[in-house]
Order: C-alpha cells, then structure tokens, then sequence
C-alpha cells in the first residue's frame, strides 16, 4: 500500500531544457511535501518543499507545485544541468506523523 | 559543522549473524531517524528517536530489530539474527525540530548498505 508514488523511474533530459519529476499520493491529509536529491553513495539531501497551503514554490532552477485536488505535485528543473543527475524521492507527512517517501526517479541530463 | 555520519558503510555478513549500525546525529539535533531502502524501492521510516526515547518505532519491522539512543547522542541499530530479507540501505537522519517547515528538515548520513548472504 504505497500512500506516495513516483511512477516514472527514469526520465532522461536534455541539458538546457525542463525537467518535469512527477509523484501522485493518496493520503488527503498529507500537509507538507519535500523533494530529495540523492547522489551515488551519498544520503538524501533536501531540495525544496511546499505546504499544501500554497500551490507553488519556487527556489531559483527549482519549482515544486502541488495540485491537492488531483494528489499530485511536481518538481520542474529549469534548465537541467548534467549535474542535476540523480535520484529524487518525493515524501509527504501528515502533521505529527512522520514523512512517508515514494521510490525515487532516476534523472539523467544529457549534454 | 559535521553532518550525520554513519558506521560502517558496507557490511557484509551471512544469515544468522547480528550486526549493529551506529549513527551520529548532527550535534544539537533532538530527533534521530531510521529508514530503510530495499531493492531501490521507496525509502522506509523505520523509527523515530526524541533524545533518548523512542517517539515512533511504527516501522520496525520485527523483534529482530532492536534501536537503541543512549543519552540522547548516537544511536544504534541491531539486526539479530539477520535474515536475507534485511539486505538494503539503512539512513539515519537527524533534525533539529519536528514541525513542518526548516527546522523540521531532515539531514541524511549516507547510509549503511548491509548485505546478508
């Protein structure tokens, strides 16, 4: 029972153009939702966040919205970088609880 | 500052063996996390330390599994006996608060991969 997806396991993107990361839930009462970067040996680190209060957030290349009605949120990457390449898990927590995370999707950025 | 650190960062042992994973938490952080990733599949919430107490420990999988935080710094994980089915990536975590927002946020040690033959 996987309350936080991620669908698409790879997506592979040219250098210079937009990435679209995608993750649906289906907990409605999710509150708070975090992307994760995670390279090669290395431990998640934060990328960015959204309150379910808000329908966008935007910080620099990175911009996540979130669609509460549809359970959807999305992290657009713009412009890709080959050093964007990695995996992004998407997490959601309902307040008190702790963060439930998807899969991951494998970014590749081509030059 | 030093981030989460994590020991050992392979671990390799046959079924029936115990091993013990230790975490240290970015200092001045109350709350200590455990998660798990098996098989490239979502990262798992295992359990949840504040200081020295367990908060949440909904994601333990079994008995075999035994967390310890002793005075609120470091933390341990004991898989006693392993079974094969334990094979993954395990996280600690540690943040300074619990709320949603920045100090709420999670920093990752990067991981123990233990393999169970």
């Amino acid at each position: 029972d996987q309350q936080v997806k991620q669908n698409s396991p790879s997506l592979s993107v040219q250098e210079g153009r937009i990435s679209i990361l995608n993750c649906d839930y289906t907990n409605s009462m999710f509150d708070y939702f975090l992307w994760y970067k995670k390279y090669p040996a290395e431990g998640p680190t934060f990328l960015i966040s959204i309150s379910s209060i808000k329908d966008k957030n935007e910080d620099g290349r990175f911009t996540v919205f979130l669609n509460k009605s549809a359970k959807h949120l999305s992290l657009h990457i713009v412009p890709s970088q080959p050093g964007d390449s990695a995996v992004y898990f998407c997490a959601a927590r309902n307040y008190g609880q702790n963060f439930v995370f998807g899969p991951g999707t494998r970014l590749s950025v081509l030059p | 500052e030093a981030g989460v650190t994590q020991f050992p960062s392979h671990s390799v042992i046959e079924k029936g063996q115990t091993v013990t994973l230790r975490c240290d938490p970015i200092s001045g952080h109350d709350n200590l996390y455990w998660y798990r990733r098996v098989m490239g599949k979502e990262i798992k919430f295992l359990l949840h330390f504040v200081k020295e107490s367990k908060q949440d420990e909904s994601g333990m999988p079994n008995n075999r599994f035994l967390a310890e935080r002793t005075g609120g710094t470091y933390s341990t994980l004991k898989v006693q006996p392993a079974e094969l089915e334990d094979s993954g990536v395990y996280f600690c975590a540690s943040s300074q608060g619990f709320t949603s927002g920045p100090s709420g946020e999670q920093f990752f040690g990067p991981g123990t991969r233990l393999t169970v033959l």
